[in-house]
């Protein structure tokens, strides 16, 4: 009973480097979402799918680009990683959208030098 | 995000006390509040959550409650136990598409 599964664990780049975050669900949901969390933030949105084939922008997506793959896997990709990027990276997915509960990942932490 | 606000950031409490956590939203159409504890190390866990339709929701030693003439509700923990020790978030969904926002959270300590 996997739920979201998020990978890598750790990460540290450096300042320009790029790099794909993964995620990927076996709860069959229809809505998947990258959230960002940094001290004193709380849970900022990046981006989202509501469901197989879309993908949105959410509040902080500059720096970022998403692709909903299958409707199992959404994936967040740094296309030139900057220190204001270092963060913790959270996937999470939800039946059908954001009236539902939302079931997270793990998490990813960043680091940029 | 700025459509949830969350207080207090911080919360000590002694084990056996009350906590409350407050959040107010902006969107009059969101009908969806969950609450989520924030364990060291992990991802968020939904521990309760209301729909519009109820005014309060209890689960053991966690409540939830309501109020949506003013935009506000709140999370009830009686009899805390540092075990309760976390962070907790609350959220909102907002605008059309329901987008899950979060407040910034509260940090619970529970002293033994």
């Amino acid at each position: 009973n996997a739920g979201v599964t998020q990978t890598p664990k750790f990460q540290v780049l450096k300042t320009g480097q790029s790099m794909t975050l993964q995620c990927a669900q076996d709860m069959n949901h229809n809505s998947m979402y990258w959230y960002r969390q940094d001290p004193g933030m709380g849970l900022r949105l990046i981006y989202y799918s509501a469901s197989e084939g879309t993908t949105d922008k959410g509040e902080v997506p500059n720096g970022y680009n998403v692709s909903r793959l299958n409707k199992r896997e959404f994936s967040l990709r740094l296309e030139s990683a900057a220190p204001s990027q270092t963060s913790v990276y959270f996937c999470a997915s939800s039946e059908a959208g954001g009236q539902e509960k939302l079931f997270f990942g793990s998490g990813t932490q960043l680091s940029v030098l | 995000g700025e459509n949830v606000e969350q207080h207090p950031s911080t919360l000590s409490v002694q084990e056996g006390d009350s906590a409350v956590i407050k959040c107010t939203y902006s969107d009059s159409a969101s009908n969806y509040f969950p609450w989520y504890k924030q364990e060291l190390g992990k991802g968020p866990q939904l521990i309760i959550d209301i729909r519009s339709n109820v005014g309060e929701k209890k689960d053991q030693r966690i409540a939830v409650t309501l109020n949506k003439t003013a935009k506000h509700f709140s999370l009830h923990i009686t009899e805390t136990q540092p075990e309760d020790s976390a962070v907790y978030f609350c959220a909102a969904p907002y605008g059309g598409s329901y987008i899950p926002t979060f407040g910034r959270g509260t940090s619970l300590i529970v002293h033994p």
